[in-house]
């Protein structure tokens, strides 16, 4: 199984602050990786596919990159709405496999 | 507009059974594959199972293997768990989605059922 190892597991940031969440696959996943937000009582959102594609309808403040198995996800001007957990997931081979998760939280 | 709606979930005394329902409106279902993925209360997701468009390939995760049996039925758009032998630790919302490998569909698992949760308790 490919485990996915993301950082950090939780993160304090203002308004406007640029944030950045890392993701490292324990083996090379091409550009199979794939990004969502959670909010508290919601189901998952796909924001991101193949590593730096945004799914239809996401803002453009959201991009990710890399290959094989270093991933990273950013936030550029980080907003109200935008605290949430979000987490890597690969779907390059089954079991398909997520990360443990990041916490945006409030400063 | 695309949607999925699960159903199904409610509790359950350890070694019962239960099986969940995706109604799927929208799109093509039948030319798609298809996952369940769940969280246990405060945990991560955790991806449990999926099939192929024609109900003939599935997967599982270990944890659920020779207990849980997806299956679909294609002209009734819709998606199925069935859970047997059910423990305390498969106690979680449990959510459909679209999707799988990224060498058939590169979107991934674009798009959630809104979730229905299964509690494993006595």
């Amino acid at each position: 199984d490919i485990q996915m190892t993301q950082s950090p597991s939780s993160l304090s940031a203002s308004v406007g602050d640029r944030v950045t969440i890392t993701c490292r696959a324990s083996q090379g996943i091409s550009n199979y990786l794939a990004w969502f937000q959670q909010k508290p009582g919601k189901a998952p959102k796909s924001l991101i596919y193949a590593a730096s594609s945004l799914q239809s309808g996401v803002p453009s403040k959201f991009s990710g990159s890399g290959s094989g198995t270093d991933f990273t996800f950013t936030i550029s001007s980080l907003q109200p709405e935008d605290f949430a957990t979000y987490y890597c997931q690969q779907y390059n081979s089954y079991p398909l496999t997520f990360g443990g998760g990041t916490k945006v939280e409030i400063k | 507009e695309v949607q999925l709606l699960e159903s199904g979930g409610g509790l359950v005394q350890p070694g019962g059974s239960l099986r969940l329902s995706c109604a799927t409106s929208g799109f093509t279902f039948s030319s798609y594959a298809m996952s369940w993925v769940r969280q246990a209360p405060g945990k991560g997701l955790e991806w449990v199972s999926r099939i192929n468009t024609n109900g003939g390939n599935t997967d599982y995760a270990d944890s659920v293997k020779g207990r849980f049996t997806i299956s679909r039925d294609n002209p009734k758009n819709t998606l199925y768990l069935q859970m047997n032998s059910l423990r305390a630790e498969d106690t979680a919302v449990y959510y459909c989605a679209r999707g799988g490998l990224g060498q058939y569909n590169k979107y991934g698992l674009d798009v959630w059922g809104q979730g229905t949760t299964v509690t494993v308790s006595s």
